[in-house]
């Protein structure tokens, strides 16, 4: 495998569901992120990782639940979703750099999420 | 703090047109990173460059091209003779020497329709 991957692709679950959306990168990088983006909307930053600790938390609701095991993994926890939950999830990575700043991040192909 | 602003919401063209994308870009440090990326249809966010901000050499990429100007903080992107395959969301993005996480932020985005 290369650069970043998430499954699943697609994902349909029920308000009252647990599911878990999965991220791996292969890049060696030592940043991660969830990023939310809606229809017709803005990319929406949700969490961020750097070496493993979390460091960014957009104000967002407590139903998602990010986790971030190692510096390759992330995983993103979701429970009684609303609608408004449903969007395309985008996880990604980048090297952060030690003088500050980040190179450019890489991102997954996106779990698109659908709550029924 | 950061900010990325792309005025041009929406854009269509006709095919073999020449397009540019607009991003305006706030920092208050010397050295930042400024990126393209290509959002098509399928979701996946694509990079397609990264600018210093002490290079201010406009760069060339077959049909792409940069226009990087500090004196009016403008990092413009041209595509020559658009093809349909360019129909896509544009994003131009900043990084500069914030906190872990707090440094790297996008612009809302440019849809670009190119019609046959």
């Amino acid at each position: 495998e290369t650069g970043v991957t998430q499954t699943p692709r697609h994902l349909v679950m029920g308000m009252t569901n647990k599911k878990s959306l999965k991220c791996e990168q292969h890049l060696g990088h030592n940043a991660m992120y969830w990023y939310k983006q809606s229809a017709k909307k803005p990319l929406e930053l949700m969490f961020v990782y750097s070496l493993e600790e979390r460091v960014e938390n957009n104000s967002v609701p407590s139903r998602f639940s990010p986790e971030c095991p190692n510096s390759s993994h992330l995983f993103l926890h979701l429970h009684t979703l609303q609608p408004e939950g449903a969007a395309l999830y985008l996880c990604a990575s980048s090297q952060e750099r030690s003088s500050g700043g980040s190179y450019e991040q890489y991102f997954g192909p996106g779990t698109r999420l659908t709550v029924t | 703090a950061q900010k990325v602003t792309q005025a041009q919401t929406e854009i269509s063209v006709v095919e073999k047109e020449d397009v540019t994308l607009d991003c305006v870009y706030e920092t208050r440090d010397t050295t930042y990173y400024l990126f393209w990326y290509k959002q098509p249809p399928s979701g996946e966010l694509v990079f397609l460059i990264r600018r210093n901000s002490f290079d201010e050499q406009n760069e060339i990429s077959g049909r792409y091209s940069w226009n990087f100007q500090k004196s009016t903080s403008s990092f413009n992107f041209t595509i020559t003779a658009s093809q349909v395959v360019d129909s896509a969301v544009y994003f131009c993005a900043l990084s500069d020497l914030g906190n872990y996480g707090q440094n790297f932020v996008f612009g809302p985005g440019t849809r670009l329709s190119v019609l046959p």
